[in-house]
């Protein structure tokens, strides 16, 4: 089975910032590696599909890249509506979740 | 609109069955893969179950192959899940989702708690 590695598990960041949230497969996965935004008591939303296909709807501030094992979610400019949990999820073989980045503002 | 809409959770005795519904509306049901994800209470997602655009082809993870199974009635655009031998570990919220082939999970239903206690 694939294990995900997603990091950090928690992220303060002020309004503006630049984010990162990493995502790091036990194989390589060949770019099937989707990013999903759960907010406080809702289902997750898509944002990004195989590494850097930007979901119909979402805010270009949202970007993937990555390939391999190693894996990005970059938020360009944090706004207060993205305060939520971020999961990265594999679908090379199966599918895996990574653990959840939880995202607060500073 | 799409919507995707669970139902049958609750309080279930460990040991016994349950049968989870998720209707669907709003798209081709037909041309979608799809999924049952759960998400124990304050912890992260967990991959189920899914199943092909014709039911033909399902797959599980090992802690719940054997025990659940899904299926779908493509002319009632209705997914299910048969959960059987029920764990204290299944407690959940169980959401059904959907994907389009080599897409992401575009669409999700607001979710069914299912609880295993005695």
């Amino acid at each position: 089975d694939i294990q995900m590695t997603q990091s950090p598990s928690f992220l303060s960041a002020s309004v503006g910032d630049r984010v990162t949230i990493n995502c790091k497969a036990s194989q390589n996965i060949n770019k099937y590696l989707d990013w999903y935004q759960q907010k406080h008591g809702e289902a997750p939303k898509l944002l990004i599909y195989n590494t850097n296909n930007l979901q119909t709807g979402i805010p270009s501030r949202f970007s993937g890249s990555g390939s391999g094992t190693d894996y990005t979610l970059t938020i360009s400019s944090l706004q207060p509506e993205d305060v939520a949990t971020y999961f990265c999820l594999q679908h090379s073989s199966r599918y895996t979740f990574g653990a959840g980045t939880k995202l607060e503002l500073k | 609109e799409v919507q995707l809409v669970e139902s049958g959770g609750g309080l279930v005795q460990p040991g016994r069955s349950l049968k989870l519904s998720c209707a669907a509306s709003g798209f081709t049901f037909s041309n979608y893969y799809m999924a049952w994800v759960r998400q124990a209470p304050k912890k992260g997602l967990e991959w189920v179950a899914t199943i092909s655009t014709s039911g033909s082809r399902t797959y599980y993870p090992d802690s719940v192959k054997g025990r659940f199974t899904i299926s779908r009635d493509n002319a009632k655009s209705s997914l299910y899940l048969q959960m059987n031998s029920l764990k204290s570990e299944d407690t959940a919220t169980y959401y059904c989702a959907s994907r389009l082939y080599n897409s992401g999970f575009a669409y999700w239903g607001q979710g069914t708690l299912v609880t295993v206690s005695s």
